[in-house]
């Protein structure tokens, strides 16, 4: 099964509110990475976060981590039209050097 | 300096026919991972190549996938005897080192008829 997985689904929101998404996963993990995708094709590298950090920021994203319960949040603040795309967590098993990636949220920001 | 690419772009087959997708990462970069991506699905792992050690082939479906990759250059992801459920985006992904981020490649989408 996914090591993450990410909720909710799907998510619609109007231009300029935040959007925030979760990301459970089920063993110990060095690093969490968030990517986007769009169009179905390649993904795009957000935001890397390592399990001794508890917060990190990059523009309008904001990214948590919390290893206690396994679960890491992503913020979009004052979103845009082009914001619009699928979104997946993706973490490391400790000890090995694999990436599994979740089942990604749809986020759709209306105009 | 030029990204991950992936050809063809896209690659439609008959069922029972071998298929070859190439992946070139970036220059540099030690580590090199496969995913499958079925319609409006999350990214399977395939098969990851770090460097000249063994490749974690543990995602690979069947004995019908198998891929390769020549020193730190380019891979090949061959699947023989394609089936419909073979379907999907294929993507590449490489990293300078084993955890480090992940820049992707744009995919190659399979159909099987």
């Amino acid at each position: 099964s996914q090591q993450g997985e990410e909720d909710p689904q799907a998510l619609s929101i109007q231009e300029g509110e935040n959007a925030t998404m979760n990301c459970s996963y089920k063993t110990s993990i060095n690093n969490l990475q968030w990517y986007r995708q769009n169009s179905g094709r390649g993904l795009v590298h957000l935001i890397l976060i390592r399990s001794n950090e508890r917060e990190k920021h990059s523009g309008r994203l904001r990214v948590t981590l919390d290893t206690s319960k396994k679960s890491s949040s992503l913020l979009i603040t004052a979103s845009r039209a082009a914001d619009t795309a699928s979104y997946f967590c993706a973490t490391d098993g400790s000890g090995t050097y694999k990436y599994i990636f979740g089942t990604g949220t749809r986020l759709k920001v209306l105009a | 300096g030029a990204g991950v690419s992936q050809s063809p772009s896209n690659k439609v087959t008959e069922k029972g026919k071998d298929v070859e997708l190439r992946c070139d990462p970036i220059s540099g970069h030690t580590a090199l991972y496969w995913y499958r991506q079925r319609l409006g699905q999350g990214l399977e792992f395939l098969i990851y190549f770090q460097g000249n050690s063994a490749p974690d082939k543990s995602g690979l479906p069947s004995d019908r996938f198998s891929a390769e990759r020549t020193g730190e250059s380019v891979s090949t992801l061959t699947i023989q005897r394609t089936q419909q459920e073979d379907s999907a985006v294929y993507l590449c992904a490489s990293s300078l080192a084993g955890l480090d981020t992940q820049y992707f490649g744009p995919g190659t989408r399979l159909t099987v008829l």
